[in-house]
């Protein structure tokens, strides 16, 4: 029978452009948030993270903004270049709990 | 500094039989977890140590598969027998926890290479 894959949102921007990943949390009890980026053929690498009792968080080219009133999660890429170009996860950690919770990711396309 | 280690990097197997994963996880974290990624389930957590102890297992599939951490420096993720349905990349990643289950720090886990694994 044919077998149904796992769509991924695909976000599609130029070079030089900046990008805006969004991910909803299901958890309202959850207290810290990361992100990572994987690219093909590669594990999950950590590219930011966030607590809750922050709204915003700013790293290298990259901007971690958090809404707890409507439990939602960005990740702002500045100038991305082609080799941000991967999958990007959002991940939860409950309160209480020691391990992370992923989403189901977003493919960012850049090109050049 | 190294990263995480996973061998093998690839593996292809024959229905039936036994494949065994190996992870080093980065020196002195304290965590280790093993995960199972799929274009159907994305990724899954299968089983979590910390200090070297099982704490949760609840997402190993079946008894088909166990994981073992004999040392700080090693674990195994295997499966035996072995089905077509479990070919998936399987990844390990470390962490150091501080405070487990706390407001700490340390939740951030670091990812290894993967192991892709195909059973025909």
């Amino acid at each position: 029978g044919e077998s149904v894959g796992l769509h991924l949102p695909t976000l599609s921007v130029q070079e030089g452009d900046n990008s805006i990943i969004n991910c909803a949390y299901s958890n309202s009890a959850s207290d810290y948030f990361i992100w990572y980026k994987q690219e093909s053929g590669k594990g999950p690498q950590f590219i930011i993270d966030i607590r809750s009792n922050m709204d915003k968080r700013q790293g290298q080219r990259v901007t971690v903004l958090l809404n707890k009133t409507v439990k939602h999660l960005s990740l702002q890429i500045a100038a991305t270049q082609p080799g941000d170009s991967a999958v990007y996860f959002c991940a939860e950690r409950r309160s209480g709990y020691s391990t992370l919770t992923f989403g189901k990711g977003t493919m960012l396309l850049v090109s050049p | 500094d190294a990263g995480v280690i996973q061998s093998p990097r690839h593996e292809v197997t024959e229905m039936g039989q036994e494949v065994t994963l190996r992870c080093k996880p980065i020196s002195g974290h304290n965590s280790l977890f093993w995960y199972r990624q799929t274009m159907m389930r994305g990724l899954e957590l299968l089983i979590y140590f910390n200090n070297n102890v099982p704490i949760d297992d609840s997402g190993m599939p079946e008894d088909r598969f166990s994981a073992k951490m004999p040392n700080a420096s090693f674990s195994t993720l295997k499966i035996q027998p072995s089905e077509p349905r479990d070919s998936a990349v399987y990844f390990c990643a470390s962490s150091l926890i501080l405070r487990t289950g706390g407001f700490g720090s340390g939740y951030e886990q670091y990812f290894g290479p993967g192991t892709r694994l195909t059973v025909t």
